[in-house]
């Protein structure tokens, strides 16, 4: 069974700083891949970033890189650079080869101006 | 468009009566997958098929669910007897199962209210 928790409902930050959604995981498969999904308010689920188990170097693409810390289960979202468009809720989830993602709870971004 | 699409965007009937939603994937990719979504909450998942086959379900998929893929191009998801709790946001997702990671590309959801 895998689990994931997002335990920040709301985050804020300031325009043009950056910020850290927390996410932490458990699983029993020893290969799985982690994935952040940004879902503005018109409801589509938009993905982000990917990262694999066994990758020894942490992603990143563009301005969000994922913060993976094996050890300690821990695939924290890193958004550089806010922008107001940033403002939505943003899920972590993982893909343990059960041919589905099992999402968290998500959090949700404001990014004020 | 070369994305995911969903039909009705948006659906809101009676408790009690049939719905069916319709779910186009992105034309090249050969999984397909159904989502719901509650108020507060992370998607769920539903059922999975790879082409035709319906090769998983959650327990989630009440014997009111039904999901078909006839032809593994679109899918539709059918509730019968509808109940004030199957509200929610339901997301389709597809890919290709090819890639190295089995990134899902979503659809933007039809959001369904019982009354």
């Amino acid at each position: 069974a895998q689990k994931i928790t997002q335990t920040q409902p709301g985050m804020f930050v300031q325009e043009k700083e950056a910020v850290t959604l927390d996410c932490t995981y458990d699983t029993s498969d020893p290969s799985y891949g982690l994935f952040w999904y940004k879902q503005p308010s018109s409801g589509e689920m938009i993905f982000l970033i990917y990262q694999g188990s066994y990758d020894q170097q942490n992603a990143t693409e563009g301005r969000y890189s994922l913060n993976f810390q094996k050890a300690r289960k821990s695939a924290n979202l890193v958004i550089s650079a806010s922008q107001l468009g940033d403002s939505a809720m943003y899920f972590c989830a993982i893909d343990a080869g059960a041919n589905n993602l099992f999402f968290g709870t998500g959090t949700r971004l404001t990014v004020i101006p | 468009d070369t994305g995911v699409s969903q039909n009705p965007r948006h659906k809101i009937t009676k408790r009690g009566q049939n719905v069916t939603f319709r779910c186009d994937p992105i034309s090249e990719h050969n999984r397909l997958y159904w989502y719901r979504q509650t108020l507060g909450q992370g998607p769920e998942f539903l059922t999975y098929f790879q082409n035709e086959a319906q090769l998983e379900k959650s327990r989630l998929l009440s014997d009111r669910f039904s999901a078909e893929r006839p032809k593994g191009s679109f899918s539709t998801l059918e509730i019968q007897r509808t109940e004030q709790g199957d509200s929610a946001m339901y997301l389709c997702a597809s890919s290709t199962g090819l890639a190295e990671y089995n990134e899902q590309f979503f659809g933007p959801g039809t959001r369904l209210t019982v009354l």
